[in-house]
């Protein structure tokens, strides 16, 4: 998975509560990226980060916010978890000048 | 709005045969277009990708067609094997936005022995 890590890999969480999933890199890539895949949807781009501290949205942001305080890891915080937000979270990584992305092992997340 | 557009949802192929995977887009600022491969519980794998300045590329079994005029790819695996069944997606990018992909909804392909 191209040096990718995803943690944890299963959670089961309640409604309300805060959720924060972890993505790290060991390839020293620029961009990382936060998906999730949902039946029917393909991926969606939650957020994205072009570098340290650099952030933007993608198109399923509501309710979700990241944060990157360093190059390898890319933080995914869900304030207040809802059911709607039941999905696998997929973390990709790539580099500027190339267009490929290459993804992590993904978290399957179960909010009840 | 889905900006790339995947069918069919779902194929099954006998083993050797030909599966053929169809996708469209609207937007010509798209300079990308990758495909990738998951197995279940799986992240999706990069498989082969093309730029639109060319019309096919092929690696092993798997050939991209682009058709830049019609806005449309595809992808086609050669002698289908059992190994091949998986989801396959399709996707679009822009170096000008950051390289953030647009997905198709994927398809699923079954090999049969």
């Amino acid at each position: 998975d191209a040096g990718i890590t995803q943690s944890p890999r299963h959670k089961v969480t309640e409604t309300g509560t805060p959720v924060t999933l972890r993505c790290h890199q060991t390839e020293n890539h620029r961009y990382m990226y936060w998906y999730r895949q949902d039946p029917g949807h393909g991926l969606r781009l939650i957020h994205y980060s072009y570098g340290v501290k650099d952030t933007d949205k993608g198109e399923v942001s509501d309710g979700y916010s990241v944060s990157r305080s360093k190059t390898e890891d890319f933080l995914l915080t869900l304030e207040s978890a809802t059911s709607s937000q039941t999905s696998v979270y997929f973390c990709a990584i790539g580099t500027s000048g190339d267009n490929e992305q290459f993804f992590g092992p993904g978290t399957r997340l179960t909010v009840l | 709005q889905q900006q790339v557009k995947q069918s069919p949802q779902s194929l099954i192929v006998q083993k050797g045969g030909i599966s053929i995977i169809n996708c469209a887009y609207e937007n010509t600022a798209f300079d990308y277009f990758p495909w990738y491969q998951q197995f279940p519980g799986k992240g999706p794998a990069l498989l082969i990708a093309i730029r639109p300045d060319v019309s096919e590329k092929k690696e092993g079994r798997f050939t991209i067609s682009f058709n830049k005029s019609a806005k449309q790819f595809s992808l086609h695996i050669m002698d289908s094997q059992p190994g091949d069944s998986a989801t396959y997606f399709c996707a679009a990018s822009m170096r000008s936005n950051d390289y953030k992909l647009s997905f198709g909804a994927g398809t699923t392909v079954t090999v049969r022995a």
